[in-house]
This record gives structure tokens, C-alpha cells and sequence, in this order.
């Protein structure tokens, strides 16, 4: 129940195009839904995050979609970019007993945008 | 503002060896991560410090890993004795509080091989 489902393993996009990456969750407890993206050789750094209270978050070209009633919320990359090429990992957490803050992290995604 | 500083970067031990993972966080940040990432795969909680207490070592396998966080600054993380599954990447990462919104900042992590 504490696991977070991500899709798909992989993914190629061309220059200019969107990038999406699914979550799924089953713990309705959770509450933080942030993206991580990871570049070779360093650690994860937020990107995004967003809580339940909102279906929709924007900062720049990414944006996270959140559905409640599906237990799933995505990753939107628009006009994607060479530079967008990484690892990206969602992740969830709630405020609940001893998993107080402790994130749970889906299998992730990696990236490659073709110039 | 430095980052999350770890060492070594990399290792390479022969199994049944021991090994040790130094990490600084963030100054000012009370609560300390330690992250194990297998290839292909995202972060698995390890332990979590709130300044020097360790509040969830539930994931930790106690019988070979060990940590410590002696004054609530700097952290440790002790293998003794390693087995080739160990091989992985160890990330640190540290945020002000314990709570569930607060980002956490990753280190570049130490890669680990047990031949």
C-alpha cells in the first residue's frame, strides 16, 4: 500500500514536444506529491510539488496534473528541451505515525529529448 | 549555500570488507536522510535522523548496517561486513524540519561496488 507506480520506464521525445510521465498511488493517506529530477552521476532535486487540496500546479513549462478520485497525477513537460534529459522520479509522503515525512519514491522515468 | 556534501564519491571494497559513508547537510538543517538507490530504481529510505535521534531506522538492516549522527550535524553510514547486493548508490539528503512539505536536498551520493 505504500507503493507509488510510475510510467513509462522510458520515454523519447523530439525537441519542442510534451513530456508525460504517470503516477499512480495507493495509500490514500498521502498528501505531498513532489517530482524529482535526477541528472548522471548526481542526486535528485525537486522540481515540483503539489497537495490534494488543488488538481493543478504550474511553474514554467512543468506542470503537475492531480487526480484524487484516480489516485494518480502526472508530469507535463512542455516545449521540451535537450536539457530535460534526466531521470524523473515521483514521489509521495503524508504526515502519518512513524512514515512521518518519509518520501516514497516511484521507479522512475528516463527522459531523452531529441534536438 | 553549499549543498549536501558526501565522500567518498566512489568505492570499490571486495566483499565481506567493511565501508563507511561520510555526510555533512546543509547548515541549519536538523533532520538527515540516508537513501540507498539500486540501479534503475528510485531512493529507499534507509534512516532518518531529527537531529541527532535517530526517528526511523525501520528499513535499516541492522544486522550489517549501522549509522550515526554525533552532535546533529555529520552523519555516518557503516557496512560491516558488505555482500555483493550491496553494490548501489547511497544518498544522503537533508531538509530543515521533519515535516512532509519540506524539500529535501540531496547529496551526489556515493557509488558503492562489492566485488
Amino acid at each position: 500500500q505504500q507503493q507509488v507506480k510510475q510510467s513509462p520506464q522510458s520515454l523519447i521525445v523530439q525537441k519542442g514536444g510534451i513530456s508525460i510521465i504517470n503516477c499512480a498511488y495507493e495509500n490514500t493517506a498521502f498528501d505531498y506529491f513532489p517530482w524529482y529530477q535526477q541528472f548522471p552521476g548526481k542526486g535528485p532535486a525537486l522540481l515540483i510539488a503539489i497537495r490534494p487540496d488543488v488538481s493543478e500546479k504550474k511553474e514554467g513549462r512543468f506542470t503537475i496534473s492531480f487526480n484524487k478520485s484516480a489516485k494518480q497525477f502526472s508530469l507535463h513537460i512542455m516545449d521540451s528541451q535537450p536539457g530535460d534529459s534526466a531521470t524523473y522520479f515521483c514521489a509521495a509522503s503524508w504526515a502519518g505515525g512513524t512514515s512521518y515525512g518519509k518520501l516514497t519514491f516511484g521507479q522512475g522515468t528516463i527522459l531523452t529529448v531529441h534536438p | 549555500e553549499a549543498g549536501v556534501v558526501q565522500s567518498p564519491r566512489y568505492k570499490i571494497i571486495e566483499k565481506k570488507q567493511p565501508v563507511a559513508f561520510w555526510c555533512n547537510p546543509i547548515s541549519g538543517h536538523n533532520t538527515l536522510y540516508w537513501y540507498l538507490q539500486n540501479l534503475g530504481q528510485g531512493p529507499e529510505l534507509l534512516i532518518r535522523y531529527e537531529n541527532e535521534e535517530a526517528v526511523d531506522d525501520s528499513q535499516l538492516p541492522k544486522d550489517r548496517f549501522s549509522a550515526e549522527r554525533l552532535k546533529g550535524v555529520d552523519s555516518t553510514l557503516k557496512i560491516q561486513p558488505a555482500e555483493l547486493g550491496d553494490s548501489a548508490v547511497y544518498l544522503c539528503a537533508s531538509s530543515l524540519s521533519q515535516g512532509p512539505y519540506n524539500e529535501q536536498f540531496f547529496g551526489p551520493g556515493t557509488r558503492l561496488t562489492v566485488l
